[in-house]
């Protein structure tokens, strides 16, 4: 089946520095991408969308500026967390559609878990 | 707008015993519906999906669903709950053609010896 990776699984940075997360589809090309953001024991929020060639669709509440997305080939979606604070910890999850079939698939990336200290 | 209901927070149900997790939806007209399952620190698998055709849809691990329009409903159910079934459960809600997914706020299940 289809597969999106991501990397890194994790990590940890300083307060003020940026992180770069990349998103991943593995055997299939992806247009479109999602990321959420998903704080301990809750659900998991719409943040963008990724648009490959095009510029990112955000979710109403959610910093252009903070969060910046690149969508830089059919394969590949980065998010960019800028100046991180520990507000910004959170598990951070991409998805890509399996577009071109009938029935429209999310397959989603393990996850990133950000802590910024 | 679309939106996702799971009004249990968390359900705790003995090893062995049948499991049902409650789903309701909002949406103007039949929507794409999943439910998925995650584990701590894990990403999320999908279970089953819900597109059109049969109301009761049948998933891994032995999850079923049932497709109810008249109730805005997905409920999703399995027989005989295993110990590792404990976990995080979403049920979701996309839109045809449109490909974006809206979670509910998730149901932890305990299962218990």
């Amino acid at each position: 089946g289809a597969v999106v990776s991501q990397h890194p699984s994790w990590v940890i940075c300083k307060s003020g520095t940026s992180v770069k997360i990349e998103c991943r589809s593995l055997d299939f090309q992806a247009t479109t991408m999602f990321w959420y953001r998903q704080f301990p024991k809750q659900s998991l929020m719409l943040m963008a969308t990724s648009n490959e060639g095009s510029k990112a669709t955000y979710e109403q509440g959610v910093e252009k500026d903070k969060f910046l997305i690149n969508h830089a080939s059919l394969t590949l979606s980065t998010l960019t967390v800028t100046s991180a604070h520990p507000e910004d910890s959170s598990f951070y999850i991409c998805s890509a559609p399996l577009a071109g079939v009938a029935e429209e698939t999310q397959y989603f990336g393990p996850g990133t878990r950000l802590l910024v200290l | 707008a679309q939106s996702v209901t799971q009004p249990d927070i968390h359900i705790t149900v003995s090893e062995g015993a049948s499991l049902e997790l409650r789903c309701n939806y909002s949406y103007g007209a039949t929507p794409y519906l999943f439910w998925y399952v995650q584990s701590p620190g894990q990403g999320l698998q999908l279970l089953l999906k819900y597109f059109s055709g049969d109301t009761l849809v049948q998933g891994i691990k032995g999850f079923e669903a049932e497709f109810k329009r008249s109730q805005s409903s997905f409920n999703l159910r399995k027989p005989s709950v295993h110990w590792s079934d404990a976990a995080e459960y979403f049920c979701a809600v996309g839109a045809p053609g449109g490909f974006k997914t809206i979670f509910g706020a998730g149901t932890r299940l305990f299962v218990k010896a």
